[in-house]
Protein backbone atom coordinates (compact mmCIF):
# COMPACT_ATOMS: atom_id res chain seq x y z
CA UNK A 1 0.00 0.00 0.00
CA UNK A 2 1.30 3.38 -0.74
CA UNK A 3 3.03 4.83 2.16
CA UNK A 4 3.08 9.31 2.82
CA UNK A 5 5.26 10.61 5.24
CA UNK A 6 4.66 13.98 6.84
CA UNK A 7 6.80 15.53 9.55
CA UNK A 8 5.08 15.64 12.49
CA UNK A 9 5.22 19.20 13.21
CA UNK A 10 6.20 22.71 11.69
CA UNK A 11 6.43 25.93 13.66
CA UNK A 12 6.82 29.41 11.81
CA UNK A 13 6.51 32.87 13.24
CA UNK A 14 3.71 35.41 12.21
CA UNK A 15 4.38 36.80 8.68
CA UNK A 16 6.50 33.98 7.23
CA UNK A 17 6.44 31.44 5.42
CA UNK A 18 5.35 28.10 6.52
CA UNK A 19 6.24 24.67 4.40
CA UNK A 20 4.96 21.36 5.18
CA UNK A 21 6.25 18.41 2.69
CA UNK A 22 4.18 14.81 2.40
CA UNK A 23 6.80 12.21 0.85
CA UNK A 24 5.92 9.28 -1.38
CA UNK A 25 7.48 7.09 -3.95
CA UNK A 26 7.67 8.61 -6.80
CA UNK A 27 4.39 11.04 -5.53
CA UNK A 28 5.05 13.77 -8.54
CA UNK A 29 2.94 11.28 -10.84
CA UNK A 30 0.61 11.17 -7.92
CA UNK A 31 -2.63 14.09 -7.72
CA UNK A 32 -1.71 15.26 -3.57
CA UNK A 33 -4.43 17.53 -2.21
CA UNK A 34 -4.53 18.99 0.92
CA UNK A 35 -6.67 19.66 4.09
CA UNK A 36 -6.50 21.71 6.87
CA UNK A 37 -8.30 20.52 10.54
CA UNK A 38 -9.16 22.94 13.67
CA UNK A 39 -8.93 21.35 16.94
CA UNK A 40 -13.23 20.16 17.40
CA UNK A 41 -13.74 20.67 13.66
CA UNK A 42 -13.89 18.72 10.69
CA UNK A 43 -10.97 18.77 8.17
CA UNK A 44 -10.58 21.57 4.93
CA UNK A 45 -9.90 20.92 1.66
CA UNK A 46 -7.55 23.78 1.07
CA UNK A 47 -5.61 22.36 -1.79
CA UNK A 48 -6.78 19.64 -4.61
CA UNK A 49 -5.07 18.33 -7.61
CA UNK A 50 -1.15 19.48 -6.27
CA UNK A 51 -2.17 22.93 -6.66
CA UNK A 52 -5.62 24.04 -7.03
CA UNK A 53 -7.38 25.80 -4.22
CA UNK A 54 -11.39 25.64 -3.68
CA UNK A 55 -13.35 28.78 -3.36
CA UNK A 56 -12.63 30.86 -0.78
CA UNK A 57 -9.34 29.31 0.16
CA UNK A 58 -6.69 32.62 0.12
CA UNK A 59 -3.93 32.85 -2.20
CA UNK A 60 -1.63 32.50 1.07
CA UNK A 61 -1.88 28.75 0.40
CA UNK A 62 -0.35 27.48 -2.33
CA UNK A 63 0.97 23.85 -3.35
CA UNK A 64 3.62 22.11 -5.70
CA UNK A 65 4.44 18.37 -6.49
CA UNK A 66 7.79 17.11 -7.96
CA UNK A 67 9.54 13.98 -7.58
CA UNK A 68 9.32 12.29 -4.21
CA UNK A 69 8.01 15.46 -2.21
CA UNK A 70 4.88 17.26 -2.62
CA UNK A 71 4.74 20.49 -0.62
CA UNK A 72 2.22 22.95 0.90
CA UNK A 73 3.25 26.58 0.97
CA UNK A 74 1.61 28.92 3.32
CA UNK A 75 2.76 32.38 3.04
CA UNK A 76 2.07 35.00 4.97
CA UNK A 77 1.52 33.17 8.08
CA UNK A 78 -1.79 34.21 10.78
CA UNK A 79 -2.58 32.85 14.13
CA UNK A 80 -5.30 31.49 12.63
CA UNK A 81 -3.38 28.95 10.19
CA UNK A 82 -2.54 26.76 13.42
CA UNK A 83 -4.21 23.71 13.22
CA UNK A 84 -3.35 20.11 11.37
CA UNK A 85 -2.50 19.76 7.78
CA UNK A 86 -3.02 16.35 6.07
CA UNK A 87 -2.05 15.11 2.63
CA UNK A 88 -4.16 12.68 0.76
CA UNK A 89 -3.64 10.64 -2.64
CA UNK A 90 -5.75 8.16 -4.36
CA UNK A 91 -4.10 5.10 -4.63
CA UNK A 92 -5.44 4.13 -8.34
CA UNK A 93 -3.86 0.62 -8.04
CA UNK A 94 -6.33 -0.66 -4.83
CA UNK A 95 -8.76 2.16 -5.70
CA UNK A 96 -8.49 3.43 -2.34
CA UNK A 97 -7.56 6.83 -0.83
CA UNK A 98 -4.51 6.91 1.15
CA UNK A 99 -3.67 9.90 4.11
CA UNK A 100 -0.41 11.34 5.56
CA UNK A 101 -0.13 11.32 8.94
CA UNK A 102 -0.53 14.52 9.66
CA UNK A 103 1.39 17.56 10.54
CA UNK A 104 0.94 20.33 13.17
CA UNK A 105 1.64 23.81 12.37
CA UNK A 106 2.52 25.72 15.28
CA UNK A 107 2.58 29.48 14.75
CA UNK A 108 5.07 31.24 17.32
CA UNK B 1 -24.59 24.70 -0.98
CA UNK B 2 -23.90 20.82 -0.02
CA UNK B 3 -24.54 19.72 3.38
CA UNK B 4 -23.67 16.43 5.22
CA UNK B 5 -24.83 15.34 8.69
CA UNK B 6 -23.83 12.32 10.29
CA UNK B 7 -26.08 10.49 12.66
CA UNK B 8 -26.06 7.02 14.84
CA UNK B 9 -25.64 6.00 18.35
CA UNK B 10 -22.28 7.54 20.15
CA UNK B 11 -21.72 4.71 22.15
CA UNK B 12 -21.45 0.58 20.84
CA UNK B 13 -20.69 -2.35 22.92
CA UNK B 14 -17.45 -4.23 21.87
CA UNK B 15 -18.60 -7.35 19.07
CA UNK B 16 -21.61 -5.15 17.98
CA UNK B 17 -22.09 -3.49 14.85
CA UNK B 18 -21.27 0.68 15.02
CA UNK B 19 -24.30 1.90 12.12
CA UNK B 20 -24.40 5.55 10.96
CA UNK B 21 -25.68 7.51 8.87
CA UNK B 22 -25.16 10.55 6.45
CA UNK B 23 -27.79 12.99 5.77
CA UNK B 24 -27.19 15.01 2.42
CA UNK B 25 -28.75 17.99 1.50
CA UNK B 26 -27.82 20.62 -1.16
CA UNK B 27 -27.37 17.67 -3.74
CA UNK B 28 -28.61 14.28 -4.44
CA UNK B 29 -26.75 10.89 -3.89
CA UNK B 30 -27.99 9.90 -7.29
CA UNK B 31 -25.68 12.75 -9.07
CA UNK B 32 -23.78 10.82 -10.87
CA UNK B 33 -20.57 12.68 -10.84
CA UNK B 34 -19.49 12.12 -7.50
CA UNK B 35 -18.93 9.10 -4.99
CA UNK B 36 -19.91 8.93 -1.09
CA UNK B 37 -17.59 8.58 0.96
CA UNK B 38 -16.81 7.29 5.21
CA UNK B 39 -13.76 8.50 6.65
CA UNK B 40 -12.92 8.02 10.39
CA UNK B 41 -10.12 9.35 13.19
CA UNK B 42 -9.12 8.07 16.35
CA UNK B 43 -8.37 10.05 19.38
CA UNK B 44 -5.82 12.06 18.31
CA UNK B 45 -4.79 10.22 15.40
CA UNK B 46 -4.87 10.63 11.64
CA UNK B 47 -7.33 9.92 9.31
CA UNK B 48 -8.60 6.66 8.03
CA UNK B 49 -10.62 6.07 4.79
CA UNK B 50 -12.90 3.50 5.25
CA UNK B 51 -15.03 3.42 1.64
CA UNK B 52 -16.97 4.72 -0.66
CA UNK B 53 -20.10 4.33 -2.48
CA UNK B 54 -21.88 5.25 -5.54
CA UNK B 55 -25.65 5.73 -6.08
CA UNK B 56 -25.52 2.81 -8.15
CA UNK B 57 -24.62 0.84 -5.35
CA UNK B 58 -21.12 -0.07 -6.48
CA UNK B 59 -18.72 0.22 -3.54
CA UNK B 60 -14.87 0.05 -2.26
CA UNK B 61 -13.63 -0.37 0.87
CA UNK B 62 -9.99 0.22 2.80
CA UNK B 63 -8.66 -3.28 2.23
CA UNK B 64 -7.91 -3.46 6.20
CA UNK B 65 -11.64 -2.83 7.23
CA UNK B 66 -12.80 -4.96 4.40
CA UNK B 67 -14.19 -7.90 6.25
CA UNK B 68 -16.02 -5.95 8.18
CA UNK B 69 -17.37 -2.99 6.23
CA UNK B 70 -20.64 -1.96 4.54
CA UNK B 71 -21.56 0.77 3.06
CA UNK B 72 -25.25 1.47 1.59
CA UNK B 73 -27.01 3.80 -0.18
CA UNK B 74 -31.26 5.43 0.23
CA UNK B 75 -31.43 7.51 -2.86
CA UNK B 76 -35.23 8.29 -1.76
CA UNK B 77 -34.15 9.58 1.90
CA UNK B 78 -30.81 10.99 -0.14
CA UNK B 79 -28.92 9.24 2.55
CA UNK B 80 -25.69 7.07 2.74
CA UNK B 81 -25.13 4.60 5.37
CA UNK B 82 -22.26 2.73 7.41
CA UNK B 83 -21.89 -0.82 9.22
CA UNK B 84 -18.59 -1.65 10.89
CA UNK B 85 -19.33 -5.12 12.55
CA UNK B 86 -17.30 -7.22 15.65
CA UNK B 87 -16.41 -3.32 16.82
CA UNK B 88 -13.32 -3.29 19.29
CA UNK B 89 -12.18 -0.13 21.21
CA UNK B 90 -9.80 0.04 18.12
CA UNK B 91 -12.93 1.22 16.72
CA UNK B 92 -13.46 4.17 18.85
CA UNK B 93 -13.12 7.20 16.23
CA UNK B 94 -14.81 10.81 15.08
CA UNK B 95 -16.53 8.97 11.87
CA UNK B 96 -16.71 11.44 9.27
CA UNK B 97 -18.81 11.28 5.78
CA UNK B 98 -17.63 13.40 3.24
CA UNK B 99 -18.16 13.58 -0.95
CA UNK B 100 -15.63 12.21 -3.73
CA UNK B 101 -14.56 14.34 -6.62
CA UNK B 102 -12.42 13.47 -9.05
CA UNK B 103 -9.99 14.87 -11.21
CA UNK B 104 -9.29 14.51 -15.09
CA UNK B 105 -6.54 12.98 -14.63
CA UNK B 106 -7.26 9.98 -11.74
CA UNK B 107 -7.15 12.77 -8.67
CA UNK B 108 -9.79 11.91 -6.12
CA UNK B 109 -10.74 14.02 -2.93
CA UNK B 110 -12.92 14.89 -0.59
CA UNK B 111 -15.17 17.85 0.06
CA UNK B 112 -17.38 18.69 1.62
CA UNK B 113 -17.29 17.14 5.30
CA UNK B 114 -19.47 16.26 7.71
CA UNK B 115 -19.17 18.05 11.14
CA UNK B 116 -18.03 14.39 12.41
CA UNK B 117 -20.20 12.33 15.15
CA UNK B 118 -18.11 10.35 17.92
CA UNK B 119 -18.32 7.07 18.16
CA UNK B 120 -17.37 5.02 21.57
CA UNK B 121 -16.90 1.34 21.51
CA UNK B 122 -17.07 0.56 25.41
CA UNK B 123 -18.95 -1.93 27.64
Amino acid sequence: SYVLTQPPSVSVAPGKTARITCGGNNIGSESVHWYQQKPGHAPVLVIYDDSDRPSGIPERFSGSNSGNTATLTISRVEAGDEADYYCQVWDSSGDHAVFGGGTKLTVL
Amino acid sequence: QVQLQESGPGLVKPSETLSLTCTVSGDSVSNGRYYWSWIRQPPGRGLEWIGYIYYSGNTNYNPSLKSRVTISVDTSKNQFSLKLSSVTAADTAVYYCARDLMGANGGVWFDPWGQGTLVTVSS
